[in-house]
């Protein structure tokens, strides 16, 4: 079955780190860009980042460019996203999404959601 | 890009058809000639579920009952008889100019 599972939430004080990690199964997550979105509690949906099948390109909402960091790690099939200076507006469940296959249609992105880490940002 | 759901709230009797409205602050074809609006569902206390993507293709497993339309600027999903499980959120989001992705507010459905 394809499926992801993040990990990696919890609750932290503001200005701290957290690093959440997806894993991907039943598909390797090298043949594909992916991406991470968020939603605040009982808000709406929000991108944050997005990273190619190789890793060579990354890209990131302004809300969280220079804090936050997107990575991979191909041969464990792992995703991960590094959070620093962690703010209360962080707070949120974040979400690991399937982007588009390489060199197939981009018709093919967010077709595969994970069920969430929460990550609460309060003192 | 801005993308503009309506209504955000939606009350609909069981068996009766629903249509959700979407659109966007400029046109979302791309420069491949594409059109890249996706509709999402999100169930109460579960993450979002891809349900159709470029404008109307429905993804394996949709029931045929929901349908998308559109292009350029507005698009539209609609359900044509609406069962107890298709409550929840559905939000529309587009991937033909970015960065950032960006996704409409949600429309929540509720059976009345």
């Amino acid at each position: 079955e394809v499926q992801l599972v993040e990990s990696g939430g919890g609750f932290i004080q503001p200005g701290g780190s957290l690093r959440l990690s997806c894993t991907a199964s039943g598909f390797t997550l090298r043949n594909y860009w992916m991406h991470w979105v968020r939603q605040a509690p009982g808000k709406g949906l929000e991108w944050v980042s997005r990273m190619n099948s190789d890793g060579s390109y990354k890209i990131y909402a302004d809300s969280v460019k220079g804090r936050f960091t997107i990575s991979g790690d191909s041969a464990k099939n792992f995703l991960y996203l590094h959070m620093t200076s962690l703010r209360a507006e962080d707070t949120a469940t974040y979400y690991c999404v399937r982007g588009r296959a390489e060199y197939s249609s981009p018709m093919g992105a967010f077709d595969i959601w994970g069920r969430g880490t929460m990550v609460t940002v309060s003192s | 890009v801005v993308m503009t759901q309506s209504p955000l709230s939606l009350p609909v009797t069981l068996g009766q058809p629903a249509s959700i409205s979407c659109r966007s602050s400029q046109s979302l074809v791309h420069s491949d000639g594409n059109t890249y609006l996706n509709w999402l569902h999100q169930r109460p206390g579960q993450s979002p579920r891809r349900l159709i993507y470029a404008v109307s293709i429905r993804d394996s497993g949709v029931p045929d009952r929901f349908s998308g339309s559109g292009s350029g600027t507005h698009f539209t999903l609609k359900i044509s008889r609406v069962e107890a499980e298709d409550v929840g959120i559905y939000y529309c989001m587009q991937g033909s100019h970015w960065p950032p992705i960006t996704f409409g507010q949600g429309t929540r459905l509720e059976i009345k």
